[in-house]
């Protein structure tokens, strides 16, 4: 079956400007996770959608956002940049814990702020 | 909120030699993922266990989720095997989420 599919793979924007990031999750995974990567911080959890619902937010300012389809397809969105947000953007998707498979990610999106 | 620590930090191996890579977390969890990043970014799955052994080739993974920690081994270790190991812990409350620790970066020499 086909894995997450993450797009773009790659984005240049300029400080100020807005960016839109999307995931399609595995057929069937109903819940779709974003993580944020930086060297300096490693891993962190942005948040999580669950049939079109938020239900975890992660310690991201409100210029953090996202919201997903009914056909479980997400976007996140970060509105006035920063060159603090350059960081390579990871989407999972699960059956929410209850497949014994966990989680699987994309290959991410890498956004450089410049 | 629940500490995830993986040690050691950094590993450099000669081809063929076997390794052990430890997370331990400060609380229940409700389950645990060992992934490995490869050079493009992408999380590979390598093994989800909450609790046990499980083997896959020249890995295999044992959590004791009653001591809080998991282990990784990597026998007859390759190059391609070098990457970056994570392992994550699930939390839900509130929904779901992973706290990931902060890596061991694995280095296999020809």
């Amino acid at each position: 079956k086909a894995g997450v599919t993450q797009t773009p793979r790659y984005l240049i924007k300029t400080r100020g400007q807005q960016v839109t990031l999307s995931c399609s999750p595995i057929s069937g995974h109903r819940s779709v996770s974003w993580y944020q990567q930086t060297p300096g911080q490693g891993l962190q959890f942005l948040f999580e959608y669950f049939s079109e619902t938020q239900r975890n937010k992660g310690n991201f300012p409100g210029r953090f956002s996202g919201r997903q389809f009914s056909n479980s397809r997400s976007e996140m969105n970060v509105s006035t940049l920063e060159l603090g947000d350059s960081a390579l953007y990871l989407c999972a998707s699960s059956l929410a814990g209850t497949d014994g498979h966990g989680y699987t990610f994309g290959s991410g999106t890498r956004l450089t702020v410049v | 909120g629940i500490q995830v620590e993986q040690s050691p930090p950094d590993l450099i191996l000669q081809e063929g030699a076997n390794s052990t890579l430890r997370c331990n977390f400060s609380d229940s969890v409700n389950n645990l993922q060992w992934f490995h990043q490869n050079p493009w970014g992408q999380l590979i799955n390598l093994f989800y266990i909450p609790s046990g052994t499980k083997q896959n080739g020249r890995l295999s993974a044992t959590t004791v989720a009653t001591e809080r920690y998991s282990l990784l081994y990597i026998s007859s270790s390759q190059t391609t095997d070098s990457g970056v190991y994570f392992c994550a812990v699930e939390i839900m409350e509130y929904g779901n989420k992973l706290v990931f620790g902060a890596g061991t970066i694995l280095r296999v020499k020809s």
